[in-house]
């Protein structure tokens, strides 16, 4: 049974550019959430989504951050226009109903130049 | 509002040795989960293990115990027997039962296994 799936690991881009972050939950998981993580810090909560819906989006910023969780296909969470302080590690993470344990993906390391 | 506090921002033990990270949380809920991830420097982040508040027994998962103490709420986690793969930066988490809320991480203390 494969873990939770993250790419691009590492994403390079540069100032105003958008970025695009790709999650597929374990197998059997319907709840996704992302997470940041700033250097030195530990994770904070971004978006928790279900298939199809947004169900806690109160960590995400206000601009220029969506993320989407659609019936086919990975979740994706998407950063327009990034600026140098959205350099940071994104975790993906999922858990099946009915459990409170959250497996992460990889993470994917955004560097904005 | 919801805090987890790890106050040991580094750790440092010899191989074989037990080794007590420490973590206290604040929350005024009744159901809660209390959670261990580990993140080794190749940075993903590895779950280890579980309590929920309403266990009575203190949790414990191969060399990994959480020592559950709900009146001071403090959910330490315990490594038996350290092993120099063990050294990485380790997490306390926290969240509410009702499924679907986000994990509340503290800011995570390092431990370095020396031999």
């Amino acid at each position: 049974n494969a873990g939770v799936m993250q790419n691009p690991r590492h994403l390079v881009r540069r100032r105003g550019q958008e970025a695009r972050l790709r999650c597929s939950p374990m197998k059997g998981h319907s709840h996704v959430y992302w997470y940041r993580q700033l250097p030195e810090e530990g994770l904070k909560f971004m978006v928790y989504l279900q298939k199809e819906n947004i169900i806690d989006e109160s960590g995400m910023p206000k601009e220029r951050f969506s993320a989407e969780f659609p019936k086919e296909g990975p979740s994706i969470l998407r950063i327009q226009q990034v600026v140098r302080g959205d350099s940071a590690a994104y975790f993906c993470a999922s858990s099946p109903t009915g459990s409170d344990t959250q497996y992460f993906g990889p993470g994917t390391r955004l560097t904005v130049l | 509002a919801q805090k987890i506090t790890q106050t040991q921002p580094g750790m440092f033990v010899q191989e074989k040795e037990a080794v007590t990270l420490d973590c206290t949380y604040d929350t005024s809920d009744q159901s809660y989960g209390l959670f261990w991830y580990k993140q080794p420097s190749s940075g993903e982040m590895i779950f280890l293990i579980y309590q929920g508040s309403y266990d009575e027994q203190n949790a414990t998962e191969g060399r990994y115990s959480l020592n559950f103490q709900k009146a001071r709420k403090s959910a330490n986690l315990v490594i038996s027997a350290s092993q120099l793969g063990d050294s990485a930066m380790y997490f306390c988490a926290m969240r509410h039962i009702w499924a679907g809320t986000a994990l509340i991480f503290g800011k995570g203390t390092t431990l370095s296994v020396s031999s």
